[in-house]
């Protein structure tokens, strides 16, 4: 399994400003996924990050307002921009395991932001 | 395309009873599952998988579940709750087993009643 660590932990900002999000493994792995856990409901994948590629966003996302980077294979980022209110969730990482085929997903502890 | 479905948003049972989170699928091939649960303010960490083979598969913390194919159904079930099971439980099916294709349920919250 893989060890996957965010910071920040939780953050309060005001709208109209941006947040970036790091998250970092403790191995090397292909494949990045960042999700979107609005307060009380399901996951919902933003989108996949893959080393030396553009990021594959999910339909109702778009780059501009979630730009991604992934500079390697241990680290990635994701930017929150222009926030506003409706953007206040917990912001997950995960990573599919490597090596063969991936058959499950390893979870980061999530970013928690407020939007105020 | 995937989806999910989890029977009951909210689960209480008592401690030292039966645990039975429900999950049904809709996949158009054969579905990798997975049991996720997620403890207050944590990440999400994984209970347990299916992919092929035995369908009664066994996770940690003294879960298993049941791919039975017939009904598209992967229950949860621990035969005796305990008061740290109280945690948000997230049912998953994924048609490539590649990462991709990740589809969530809605979630059950289970509560632990003393």
């Amino acid at each position: 399994s893989a060890v996957i660590s965010q910071k920040p932990s939780r953050d309060i900002c005001q709208r109209g400003t941006s947040l970036t999000i790091q998250c970092q493994v403790d191995s090397q792995v292909t494949m990045m996924f960042w999700y979107r856990q609005q307060p009380g409901q399901s996951l919902t994948l933003i989108a996949t990050a893959n080393q030396g590629s553009e990021a594959t966003y999910e339909s109702g996302f778009v780059i501009d307002k979630f730009p991604i980077s992934r500079p390697n294979l241990t680290f990635s980022t994701l930017t929150v921009s222009n926030m506003s209110p409706e953007d206040s969730s917990i912001y997950l990482c995960s990573v599919a395991s490597s090596g063969g085929q991936a058959l499950e997903q390893y979870f980061g502890p999530g970013t928690r932001l407020t939007v105020t | 395309a995937q989806s999910v479905t989890q029977l009951g948003s909210h689960v209480s049972v008592s401690e030292g009873a039966l645990v039975l989170l429900r999950c049904n699928y809709s996949s158009s091939v054969p579905p990798y599952l997975f049991w996720y649960v997620q403890y207050p303010n944590q990440g999400l960490q994984l209970l347990l998988k299916y992919t092929t083979g035995a369908t009664l598969v066994k996770g940690i913390n003294g879960f298993e579940a049941e791919f039975k194919k017939s009904e598209t159904s992967f229950h949860l079930t621990k035969p005796s709750a305990h008061m740290s099971d109280a945690a948000e439980y997230f049912c998953a099916v994924s048609d490539q087993g590649y990462g991709q294709n990740f589809v969530f349920g809605p979630g059950t919250r289970l509560s632990v009643l003393p």
